[in-house]
């Protein structure tokens, strides 16, 4: 079964730290994504990647940057967290380019900025 | 810009009765697929069932079938003898063929009355 794993379930910090979230997928994946989850929202991309050191925009880029240097290890930075970044954050994975290929996410992150 | 629509933020039905979840999608596009994900409680996302736009007929896994109207762009989720474990927030995603990035709509979160 693919694995996806994300290094907090729950997070406290403080405006103006600097956040790390990180993500590992155990299948050799080619992509993976960062978005975040609010209520009545659903899910917004942040952030995807599709390559070692490969990074794109999603739809809310804004405050965030990632970093992928092994391929099984995406990360999510927050430079300097604000409260509007209090949120569930998913991290998923995928096989291949194909548009069809099957997102499998990890248990979440929920990051609570005070 | 593709959006997807959830109109309904919560929903309930009996244990073994049936269901429906509705979605509708804005799109100019011929070519995508859609997709219904579950996340139960404990947050793992998971994909439920696809459609590929260019198939008239409707998905069907086990429980669950879609009702796929295109020249509606409709796609609702039909879940049979609902059990309790089918408690969830549920997801309609859509993605462009040829591209990486799911578009979802805000939730529906189901409660099965025992």
């Amino acid at each position: 079964d693919v694995k996806v794993t994300q290094s907090s379930r729950y997070l406290v910090k403080r405006t103006g730290e600097k956040v790390f979230l990180e993500c590992v997928q155990d299948m050799d994946h080619e992509n993976m994504f960062w978005y975040r989850q609010d209520p009545g929202l659903g899910l917004r991309l942040i952030y995807f990647s599709y390559d070692v050191k490969m990074k794109e925009k999603g739809d809310i880029p804004e405050g965030y940057s990632v970093s992928r240097e092994k391929k099984e290890r995406f990360s999510l930075i927050l430079e300097s967290a604000s409260t509007n970044q209090t949120s569930m954050y998913l991290c998923a994975s995928k096989q291949g380019g194909g548009f069809l290929e099957t997102q499998y996410f990890g248990p979440g992150t929920r990051l609570l900025v005070l | 810009a593709q959006t997807v629509t959830q109109s309904q933020p919560e929903m309930s039905v009996q244990e073994a009765e049936t269901v429906t979840l509705s979605c509708t999608y804005d799109t100019s596009e011929s070519d995508y697929y859609l997709f219904w994900y579950k996340q139960p409680p404990s947050r793992q996302m998971i994909l439920v069932i696809r459609q590929e736009a260019y198939k008239q007929q409707n998905a069907t896994e086990n429980r669950f079938s879609v009702n796929f109207q295109k020249a509606a762009k409709s796609f609702s989720l039909k879940i049979s003898d609902s059990q309790l474990g089918d408690a969830a927030m549920y997801f309609c995603a859509y993605v462009n063929q040829g591209a990486q990035k799911l578009v979802f709509g805000q939730g529906t979160r189901l409660t099965i009355n025992p």
